[in-house]
């Protein structure tokens, strides 16, 4: 079945500072790769999304780089702010469906 | 607009008892889905709806779990004979044609 892996579960920084968070999926067939954030108590939010025929995107402090040949996707946090704390989810999807990873939990320290 | 609204935000129930969980999705929006978030856990999959049809099931965990959507718009999930591990938030989200899923804020679920 199809599967995603994300990790790392849990990532502490200091603010200004960068944060990466990575995902692995196994279908081949995904074309769909939204990232998502969820605060604390709050509903999941996209941030940001990126679409097999692109590599990178970039909103900002924002980036997700896809490798289609490694089957992996990243997210990168650029000069992290408090505000940034949150669980952050990828997705992968195709057609209609999304397949979620476990979530990171990143904390910025002010 | 309005966005994805799900009710009640709480639910505590006992267990054996049934509980129904409603959605409404963004006005529109033909696609609806719903998640159960466990804590610790991701967002994982339960149905999929297009307009009042659902293609996809293959998430529900038992029999005990099923859902309807009517008029393409409003979604009820319904967990009959609750037990302790359907504690969890469920999630519900719509999403037009290819475009994002918009998530509503959840309801929580406790069975004692």
């Amino acid at each position: 079945g199809e599967n995603v892996e994300q990790h790392p579960s849990t990532l502490s920084v200091q603010e200004g500072d960068s944060a990466v968070i990575k995902c692995t999926y196994s279908d081949s067939a995904s074309n769909y790769f939204p990232w998502y954030k969820q605060e604390l108590g709050k509903r999941p939010q996209l941030i940001i999304d990126i679409r097999s025929n692109v590599g990178e995107k970039k909103d900002q402090r924002i980036a997700v780089t896809l490798n289609k040949t490694a089957k992996h996707f990243s997210l990168h946090i650029t000069e992290t702010q408090p505000e940034d704390s949150a669980v952050y989810f990828c997705g992968w999807g195709s057609n209609y469906k999304l397949t979620f990873g476990k979530g990171t939990l990143l904390t910025v320290n002010p | 607009g309005a966005g994805v609204s799900q009710s009640p935000s709480n639910k505590v129930t006992e267990k054996g008892k049934d509980v129904e969980l409603r959605c409404d999705p963004i006005s529109g929006h033909t696609a609806l889905y719903w998640y159960r978030q466990s804590l610790g856990q991701g967002l994982e999959f339960l149905i999929y709806f297009q307009g009042n049809s659902a293609p996809d099931k293959s998430g529900l965990p038992s029999d005990r779990f099923s859902a309807e959507r009517t008029g393409g718009s409003v979604s009820t999930l319904t967990i009959q004979r609750t037990q302790q591990e359907d504690s969890a938030v469920y999630l519900c989200a719509s999403r037009r044609l290819a475009d994002e899923q918009f998530f509503g804020p959840g309801t929580r679920l406790t069975v004692l």
